[in-house]
Order: structure tokens, then sequence, then C-alpha cells
């Protein structure tokens, strides 16, 4: 079946504008998660959601970060006045189960996106 | 919290040469563990996970990893080394509900 989706996979912006990211996850997967990928950071989680509710936000660096899930699929990270340091990779993940509803760490697999790399200029 | 170390940001081998890329973990609780590989201008994707079923474990292209608790480690091997295999390769441990990342190792085979 189709894999995690993102659009766009590339967006050039002009700082202090806004941008949307969008993830499309596998079909019936209930946990989605966002990472961003930078040269000076390496792989850095953002925010988990399970369903369309985020239990963990404390990867999001600063309150210009936001995101929602509606319908529990679609999921859209915001960023708000971005800055030169938000550019990166932006990842998408989705797994089968969420956390915590078979053991307290998750041993399922993540599958990974392809990445919006975002440029802010 | 948990932790990852990839030792050897860079690694370089020969094609048909032995591939060792290594990992080590800091965790209080046992692990779950994962590498997973990512190609240029590509999402990554899962090589192989340890779970506590096996301390050996095979993954996808060819490429294993064995979970040694006394060594804390769980380094990725391959027997041979083929071209294709160049990509930057990363070591992650499940923490509740996310991944944590090593800084990742990029492999480059020579012909």
């Amino acid at each position: 079946g189709a894999g995690v989706s993102q659009s766009p996979s590339n967006k050039v912006t002009e700082k202090g504008k806004d941008v949307e990211l969008r993830c499309d996850p596998i079909s019936g997967h209930t946990a989605l998660y966002w990472y961003r990928q930078s040269l000076g950071q390496g792989l850095e989680f953002l925010i988990y959601f399970q369903g369309n509710s985020a239990p963990d936000k404390s990867g999001l660096p600063s309150d210009r970060f936001s995101a929602e899930r509606t319908g529990g699929s679609v999921s859209t990270l915001t960023i708000q006045r971005t800055q030169q340091e938000d550019s990166a990779v932006y990842l998408c993940a989705s797994s089968l189960r969420a956390p915590g509803q078979g053991t307290p760490t998750s041993t399922d697999t993540q599958y990974f996106g392809p990445g919006t790399r975002l440029t802010v200029l | 919290a948990q932790s990852v170390t990839q030792l050897g940001s860079h690694v370089s081998v020969s094609e048909g040469a032995l591939v060792l890329l290594r990992c080590n973990y800091s965790s209080s609780v046992p692990p779950y563990l994962f590498w997973y590989v990512q190609y240029p201008n590509q999402g990554l994707q899962l090589l192989l996970k340890y779970t506590s079923a096996a301390t050996l474990v095979k993954g996808i292209n060819g490429f294993e990893a064995e979970f040694k608790k006394s060594e804390t480690s769980f380094h990725l091997t391959k027997p041979s080394a083929h071209m294709s295999d160049a990509a930057e390769y990363f070591c992650a441990v499940s923490e509740f509900d996310k991944l944590i990342f090593g800084t990742g190792t990029r492999l480059q085979v020579f012909p």
C-alpha cells in the first residue's frame, strides 16, 4: 500500500512568513510523529499524535511551532514568523499502534515520509 | 533519559569489505533499538529492530546487528559491502512515544 506522504517536498520562504507542512500517514495508523533533521541538531523529535490528540509536544522548539491532526489522519505542522534557524528537513512518521496500548515503550516500526525541505531566506 | 552514541560520523570501505557501524546506548530500562538508513534526498527506511526476542537481529539488504547488554552496544554489520549501501545510517532507541536518534554515520563504498 501507499507509504507516508508529505507535501510540499521543498519550500522556500522569506523570514517572517508563516508556512504549513502537510503529512498524510499510512491508512489505519493510529500514531503520527513529526521530527526535524538539521545540520547542527541531527534528528530531533517535535511532536507525537495519538489519534487527534497530542499527548507529547515536548519537542516543539518554540511557541511559533504548532501542529494539528484532524480525522485521525492528515496532520499539518505550522511554523509562524519563520526564522533562518527553522531551515531544516521536516520528517513525518506513522506507526500502527500508539505507545501505551501495548507496552510503555513502543516496538512498533515508525514509517517515515520523504520529508519537506524548508529553506528560510 | 535514554541516549544513543554512534562512533564515527564517516566510515569508508571498499566494495566487498566488511561493514561495521557502531552504536552504543544508554538506558535505564530494557531498550528497544532500531537501525534506519537514509539514502540521498529520501526519508528513513527501517533496516532492523531489536525488541528483546533475539539478540542477533537480521534485517534487509544483508545487514544484521547484535544486541550486547554487557557492552550496551548494538553494532550494525554486513559481511560484504555493495556500492548501493552508500548512505547515512542512524541508530535509535525508543523512549515512550518517540525515537531518540544518534547523530548518524555516513557510509562510503569505494570500488
